[in-house]
Parts: C-alpha cells; sequence; structure tokens
C-alpha cells in the first residue's frame, strides 16, 4: 500500500491570512495528483487534477502546485474565508493499470477551520 | 441538475443482515466507484465499474458485492460476510476512468447494531 501523507491534520486560521498545506507521494510511477475539498455534510469537490512536474494550478484564491520529482504537492489559500473552512483532500494514483483512477490512494485530509 | 444521489443517507441494521446502498448518477459517466471512509484513514476503494454490466474488486472488496446494469446505477450490497460494516460510504463517478476528476455523492452512514 502506497502513503499518501497530508499535513497539518488539522488548521486553525484567522480570516483574511493565507495558509498552505502539504500533501507527500512517492515519488516512483507517477501518475497523477487530485485535490478535492470536502465541506461537512456536502460531497467532496474536485480542486484541482495535476499530472506534470511543476504544474501550477489556479482557481479563485486557491491555487496548487506540484513536484513529482520529490513527491509533494502545496495547496495555497489566499485571504481565507469563513467558507473555506473544510477537509482538503490529496489523492495520487500510480502507473502500472490500464487506468489511473482506480488506483488513486486518499490522504486523511487537512482540517481547515476559518476563524472570524 | 446533474449530480450523484445516495440514498439512503443513514441507515441502521442489525447484525447478520444484508444492506443495500443506492447510488445513481445522471451525468453520463461511464466510472463509478465505492469507497469507503473509517475514523482517521483516507477513502478506501472497495469496487469499481469501468463501464455497464462489468466492475473490479478494489481494495477492500470483502463482503461487498455491487452490479452495474444500468449505465446510471451502481449499487453496492453491504452482506454479512462483512466484519466491520460499519462506516460512511461515498459513491463517486468520473468521464475520464485514467485520470479525470471525480464527482461524489454525500454518502451514505451506515450503523450496524
Amino acid at each position: 500500500i502506497l502513503n499518501v501523507e497530508q499535513s497539518p491534520q488539522s488548521l486553525h486560521v484567522q480570516e483574511g491570512d493565507s495558509t498552505n498545506f502539504t500533501c507527500s507521494f512517492p515519488s516512483s510511477n507517477f501518475y497523477a495528483l487530485h485535490w478535492y475539498r470536502w465541506e461537512t455534510a456536502k460531497s467532496p469537490e474536485a480542486l484541482f487534477v495535476m499530472t506534470l512536474n511543476g504544474d501550477e494550478k489556479k482557481k479563485g484564491r486557491i491555487s496548487a502546485t506540484l513536484n513529482t520529482k520529490e513527491g509533494y504537492s502545496y495547496l495555497y489559500i489566499k485571504g481565507s474565508q469563513p467558507e473555506d473552512s473544510a477537509t482538503y483532500l490529496c489523492a495520487f494514483s500510480r502507473l502500472g493499470s490500464n487506468f489511473g483512477n482506480e488506483k488513486l490512494t486518499f490522504g486523511t485530509g487537512t482540517r481547515l477551520t476559518i476563524i472570524p | 441538475d446533474g449530480g450523484i444521489t445516495q440514498s439512503p443517507k443513514y441507515l441502521f441494521r442489525k447484525e447478520g443482515q444484508n444492506v443495500t446502498l443506492s447510488c445513481e448518477q445522471n451525468l453520463n459517466h461511464d466510472a463509478m466507484y465505492w469507497y469507503r471512509q473509517d475514523p482517521g484513514q483516507g477513502l478506501r476503494l472497495i469496487y469499481y465499474s469501468q463501464i455497464v454490466n462489468d466492475f473490479q474488486k478494489g481494495d477492500i472488496a470483502e463482503g461487498y458485492s455491487v452490479s452495474r446494469e444500468k449505465k446510471e446505477s451502481f449499487p453496492l450490497t453491504v452482506t454479512s460476510a462483512q466484519k466491520n460494516p460499519t462506516a460512511f460510504y461515498l459513491c463517486a463517478s468520473s468521464r475520464d476512468p485514467n485520470s479525470g476528476e471525480l464527482f461524489f455523492g454525500e454518502g451514505s452512514r451506515l450503523t450496524v447494531l
């Protein structure tokens, strides 16, 4: 079983501050890295799917970077708002199968709470 | 609105009973997945289906069964053989099974008494 580590496990951030957290994954046989936001009582929602080393993606105030050679991805949130409170999941898939998504390994998530 | 609908949201069952969780999607996606979430663990894949009438075991398939008779539907049965069935279950689909983003339902929480 491949380990995907997310840190920190939880985080409290003052509204308006910026924050970031990490997803670490095995650097060999990389295929894709997914980020999801999961608000309480809702369904997880895809933020980014990244496949290329050095990739940077942005959606509003949220951005992510990817380093496949060293096996990590950062998620950044600029100017945190209360609606950013959620659990952020990353998932890694590796080469070696006909398809990628069935090989997704999820981290345990970073639980972000924005303090008004 | 397009999306994934899971039902029921909460389910209580006695030990030894089989339970079926429903998952329906109107996104016209070929690939569908069932995941299980336990406290302190990442989502774990139970079963997946790339196309109608075909499905494959995931990492923790023991004690579960599925069917995929229609593109829209991928029900999961938790059988009495599943040793620890109490958990939160998430269904998902994707347009591209290779690396496309997953679309999730809101989940079903099963408690076995």
